[in-house]
């Protein structure tokens, strides 16, 4: 069954903790992405990656680091410094090759701050 | 970069009722323009997407229009039906290749509701 895989389901984070949120897929797709969702704020893009050991900031990566070290697997770590990490986040591949191709969205990672 | 609006951010209507949800995008150079539903506590799902070389899609109830001259695409769903409730979101893209890696940019998000 292909697809992409999002763990935990839901996630708690301490004041002053880095927690690391997990995507893998086994759809052989070149791109994977990083999303962040609050209410009324639609999708803002964190990180993203075309290829292994290759990423590039998004329009909100401040507080987060991903790494890339396999295809299949593009792991996103919340740091201690990003202030208000409380969100949805959503993890996605692509295919590339030359277009556009929509996404596949992993079920997402719900982190509360406590 | 990209920036998307997406109009409006919520829209009531009775079931049998069709229901129209309008993007505008700032980037020429986008070529890709999907749609999303996103149930309460799911993830986005792809309902439909058009390329900038059509001008209409459609599939079922649900059509999309693309208008590359005024920078703006819609989503036309007809004979609405309660099932239909969720968020829905427009995105755009240039496609990947050079430094967009195919990246999306999304609209804010429409909460459409479908009363029985």
């Amino acid at each position: 069954d292909g697809g992409i895989t999002q763990s935990p389901k839901y996630l708690f984070r301490k004041e002053g903790q880095n927690v690391t949120l997990s995507c893998e897929q086994n759809l052989n797709h070149d791109a994977m992405y990083w999303y962040r969702q609050d209410p009324g704020q639609g999708l803002r893009l964190i990180y993203y990656s075309q290829i292994v050991n290759d990423f590039q900031k998004g329009d909100i990566a401040e507080g987060y680091s991903v790494s890339r070290e396999k295809k299949e697997s593009f792991p996103l770590t919340v740091t201690s410094a990003q202030k208000n990490p409380t969100a949805f986040y959503l993890c996605a591949s692509s295919a590339t090759g030359g277009g556009a191709f929509g996404y596949t969205f992993g079920s997402g990672t719900r982190l509360t701050v406590v | 970069g990209e920036n998307v609006e997406q109009h409006p951010s919520t829209l009531s209507v009775q079931e049998g009722d069709s229901a129209v949800i309008k993007c505008t995008y700032s980037d020429s150079a986008s070529n890709y323009f999907p749609w999303y539903k996103q149930e309460l506590g799911k993830r986005p799902q792809l309902i439909i997407d058009i390329r900038s070389n059509v001008g209409e899609k459609k599939d079922q109830r649900i059509a999309v229009t693309l208008n590359k001259t005024a920078k703006h695409f819609s989503l036309h769903i007809t004979e609405t039906q309660p099932e239909d409730s969720a968020v829905y979101f427009c995105a755009a893209s240039r496609g990947a290749g050079g430094t967009s890696y195919g990246k999306l940019t999304f609209g804010q998000g429409t909460i459409l509701t479908v009363h029985p």
